[in-house]
């Protein structure tokens, strides 16, 4: 399996905060880097995909890609209880039908 | 549009026992199928992938396999389970030129 590395946690921040989410892959044929948030009990679900070097906002989220440093990042601007959750960053190398998921940073936004 | 169903959504399986998990995807023709596996507390772990029938592609050996016996229908196997079998296990799919994956809402399974 490619290494997905991530902080297990938890990250607590409280509400209103910016959440800072942090993840590092081995592989340098990665190519494409996406973050999944996961809920207790439930299944991934996709926030947001980066490709190119530099930053991606959508809403609240903002993705950080630094190939060179081998560096993916997510920030959640004015955190939200309801953020509280577990994420999970993965990597598709060499645009092959695979992805490898890191084990997950637990997010608590503390009301 | 799209959805996916798993099945069944929890088990409880004594150790020897067989299993059987299905997936099946509505709504779009050959899409690329998965399946991951997530231990209590760890990440997903890539299982076997499929992009199209009857091609499988294993990640991991390991006492379970994995057929794809129609297009939209991803089923995982094992003949005799072990313990260290526990887990949510996740189908999923994607667009055949996509890199989005969609999950299931996953198959918790529980061997004693």
């Amino acid at each position: 399996q490619k290494e997905v590395e991530q902080n297990s946690g938890p990250l607590s921040v409280p509400e209103g905060a910016i959440a800072s989410l942090n993840c590092t892959y081995s592989d340098r044929g990665s190519q494409s880097f996406f973050w999944y948030r996961q809920y207790s009990g439930k299944s991934p679900e996709l926030i947001m995909f980066i490709y190119s070097n530099g930053d991606k906002e959508d809403g609240r989220f903002t993705a950080q890609l630094n190939k060179a440093s081998q560096y993916v990042s997510l920030l959640i601007r004015d955190s939200q209880p309801s953020d509280s959750a577990t994420y999970l960053c993965a990597v598709n190398v060499n645009n092959f039908n695979k992805f490898y998921f890191g084990s997950g940073t637990k997010l608590n936004v503390k009301p | 549009s799209q959805t996916i169903h798993q099945w069944p959504a929890t088990l409880v399986q004594p150790v020897g026992s067989p299993l059987s998990l299905e997936c099946t995807v509505e709504g779009t023709s050959n899409p690329n199928l998965y399946w991951y596996r997530q231990a209590a507390g760890r990440g997903l772990q890539l299982l076997f992938y499929s992009v199209g029938i009857g091609q499988i592609s294993s990640e991991v050996p390991q006492n379970l396999s994995a057929s794809r016996p129609q297009d939209r229908q991803f089923i995982l196997s094992s003949k005799k389970l072990l313990l260290s079998d526990s887990g949510f296990y996740l189908c999923a799919w994607s667009f055949p030129d996509s890199n989005v994956l969609t999950f299931g809402a996953g198959s918790r399974l529980t061997v004693l």
